[in-house]
């Protein structure tokens, strides 16, 4: 089945340690959209691609990195993860020819030790 | 920018019985409004979604009803179940933008 894959599903850092989550995706979407989720709290987007098109939110901090290497694979870095960047880590895909319909990925859960 | 607020925050409901989880939006520009569901541990699920240029869409037990005028919009579950217990979230976007504001989300609980 076309999906959007993420992994690991479980990521356990240290403070300051930098790590990166991955996110794949079999459905040839051409928009692919990263958000941290706090618990109990919405979706927050970081940041999307369009394309190779990288488009950053005004306030999301600069220790949040992303590459988008081809279509169907995109990275989430984060620097210098401090306690406050335990959280949901979700992917997101859109077909640009899709009104706006967005799929999610399981998530990444991130734990800052 | 857009703002969705969403009521209620929690929503106990006993099996059979209607569920009703409602949400305000700020920018009449908005034009796209899915509802997502989220199990525990899982990645949001879109389960319905409605388009500005209709004022209701039903999938089976699901309903979702849009003012314009009025920049609200409602989700409505009936006959639920206890699968049905998550957490919902509504959110809004303008085509342009390609992007999602969500609701700040509610903990829909089914009691048997």
């Amino acid at each position: 089945d076309a999906m959007v894959i993420q992994n690991p599903r479980y990521q356990v850092t240290q403070f300051g340690k930098p790590v990166t989550l991955s996110c794949s995706q079999t459905l040839n979407h051409n928009v692919m959209y990263w958000y941290q989720q706090k618990s109990s709290q919405a979706p927050k987007l970081l940041f999307h691609y369009y394309d190779k098109d990288f488009n950053n939110e005004a306030d999301t901090p600069d220790n949040f990195q992303s590459r988008r290497p081809n279509t169907s694979f995109c990275f989430l870095d984060i620097r210098s993860p401090g306690l406050g960047d335990a959280a949901m880590y979700l992917c997101a895909t859109k077909n640009r020819f899709s009104y706006n319909e967005q799929f999610f990925g399981p998530g990444t859960r991130l734990t800052v030790l | 920018g857009e703002n969705v607020e969403q009521h209620p925050s929690t929503l106990s409901v006993q099996e059979g019985d209607s569920a009703v989880i409602k949400c305000t939006y700020s920018d009449s520009a908005s034009n796209y409004f899915p509802w997502y569901k989220q199990e525990l541990g899982k990645g949001p699920q879109l389960i319905i979604d409605i388009r500005s240029n209709v004022g209701e869409k039903k999938d089976q037990r699901i309903a979702v009803t849009l003012n314009k005028t009025a920049k609200h919009f409602s989700l409505h579950i009936t006959e639920t179940q206890p699968e049905d217990s998550a957490v919902y979230f509504c959110a809004a976007s303008t085509g342009g933008a390609q992007k999602l504001v969500f609701g700040q989300g509610t903990r829909l609980t089914i009691n048997p």
